[in-house]
Order: C-alpha cells, then sequence, then structure tokens
C-alpha cells in the first residue's frame, strides 16, 4: 500500500539557520504530495503541494521539489523563525476512492522547534 | 470565509459512554472525510462522504462507530461505548470536487479537530 516516510524529530535550529525535512514516499500510479503544518493544539493546514513530476510546491518561505526519480519532496525552507515551530507532516494522495474522492496518507510528522 | 468547524474541541468521557462529534465543512464543499489521530502519529483516514454518501470506511473503523451526513452539509461521528483506546484527535476535512473529475490533486481542508479523552 501507499506509505510515507519523515525523518525523525524533533529538529532543533536557532533561527534564520536553513531547515531541510526528508520525505520519501511508496505509491502505485501517479500520487499528488503535500505538506501540511500542525501549530500546537490546532490542526493541519497545507503548507503546499505539487501534483506531478518537477513541479515545486512554495509557500511562505518554504519549498518542496516532486522528485519521482527518488520517490522523495523534501521541505526546505532558507531562513527559519521562532514562529515556524510546529510539526510538519508529508503526505500523499494517489488511492482514488469510490466516487474519485482522496485519501491522503501522512507521515509521522517531523517537530520542528525554532530557537533565538 | 469560515473553514471547517468541529464541536466540540475537547470532549472527556467515561469509559463505556456515548460521545458525537459534529462537523461543518466549508460551504459547497461535496466531500467530507473524517479521520483519527493520535499522539505522535500522523492522521489516519477513517471515512469519506461524496455529498450525503458514504463511501468508503476504513479498517480502523469499528462497528462501535458511525458517521452521517444526512443533507449532505454537516457531519456527526458516533462512537458508542467508548474504550481508553479512542483517545485520540478527530479530524474533519472537506474539499470540492466537480462533477466526472477524477484527478489525486484536489486540496483537502481540515478542522482544528476534536480532542476525545476516555477516562
Amino acid at each position: 500500500g501507499d506509505s510515507v516516510t519523515q525523518m525523525e524529530g524533533p529538529v532543533t535550529l536557532s533561527e534564520e539557520a536553513f531547515l531541510t525535512i526528508n520525505c520519501t514516499y511508496t505509491a502505485t500510479g501517479y500520487p499528488s504530495l503535500f505538506w501540511y503544518v500542525q501549530y500546537p493544539g490546532e490542526g493541519l493546514q497545507l503548507l503546499l503541494k505539487a501534483t506531478k513530476a518537477d513541479d515545486k510546491g512554495s509557500n511562505k518561505g518554504f519549498e518542496a521539489t516532486y522528485r519521482k526519480e527518488t520517490t522523495s519532496f523534501h521541505l526546505e525552507k532558507g531562513s527559519v523563525q521562532v514562529s515556524d515551530s510546529a510539526v510538519y507532516f508529508c503526505a500523499l494522495t494517489s488511492s482514488i476512492l469510490t466516487g474519485g474522492g482522496n485519501k491522503l496518507t501522512f507521515g509521522t510528522g517531523t517537530q520542528l522547534k525554532v530557537e533565538l | 470565509d469560515t473553514g471547517v468547524s468541529q464541536d466540540p474541541r475537547h470532549k472527556i468521557t467515561k469509559r463505556g459512554q456515548n460521545v458525537t462529534f459534529r462537523c461543518d465543512p466549508i460551504s459547497e464543499h461535496n466531500r467530507l472525510y473524517w479521520y483519527r489521530q493520535t499522539l505522535g502519529q500522523g492522521p489516519e483516514f477513517l471515512t469519506y462522504f461524496q455529498n450525503e454518501a458514504q463511501l468508503e470506511k476504513s479498517r480502523l473503523l469499528s462497528d462501535r462507530f458511525s458517521a452521517e451526513r444526512p443533507k449532505g452539509s454537516f457531519s456527526t461521528l458516533e462512537i458508542q461505548r467508548t474504550e481508553q483506546g479512542d483517545s485520540a484527535m478527530y479530524l474533519c476535512a472537506s474539499s470540492l470536487s466537480l462533477l466526472g473529475e477524477r484527478g489525486s490533486g484536489n486540496t483537502i481542508y481540515f478542522g482544528e479537530g476534536s480532542w476525545l479523552t476516555v477516562v
């Protein structure tokens, strides 16, 4: 079945450091790839997405490129801020449900802590 | 612009009691999903509605769980005879699909979740 593997956290960085959170996936077909972010006590917010190979998703300084050859979708940011502290989830959709719905398959999440 | 809203946000219940969660999706979104998230894990798919029809249920959804979306708008998730293992955050999400569309890139928007603690 489909699966997503993320690097384990927590990842602790100083403000303005460079961030990489690794994500690799296994899927049949041609998945769309997503990064969601979850702040403490809150639900999930879509951060960025890419729907086909070589697409780059970007938002709020974060970027991720859909790499089909390495089945990866690593999240990067050039300069992190304290406000970026959260849990980041990599996810994919490829299993088309009855009626055409999408089922998101998530990784286990990577906690990011940014310190001053 | 209102997002996906869930109620209640927090629920503490005794083992064996029934609980019900409500989800109001983004207006006009025809697809609605329920996920469950336990501490330190990513959300896991439970079930999915296309309008009022429940089209898919995960094996995670035991017989004690039932979900409805009677008019194709809001949805409820009921857990009967709760067990301590049901303690989790229950997330509702919604998305919009066009007729005949089968792409996997539709954005799914999540609510803030309903925390359940069974004591």
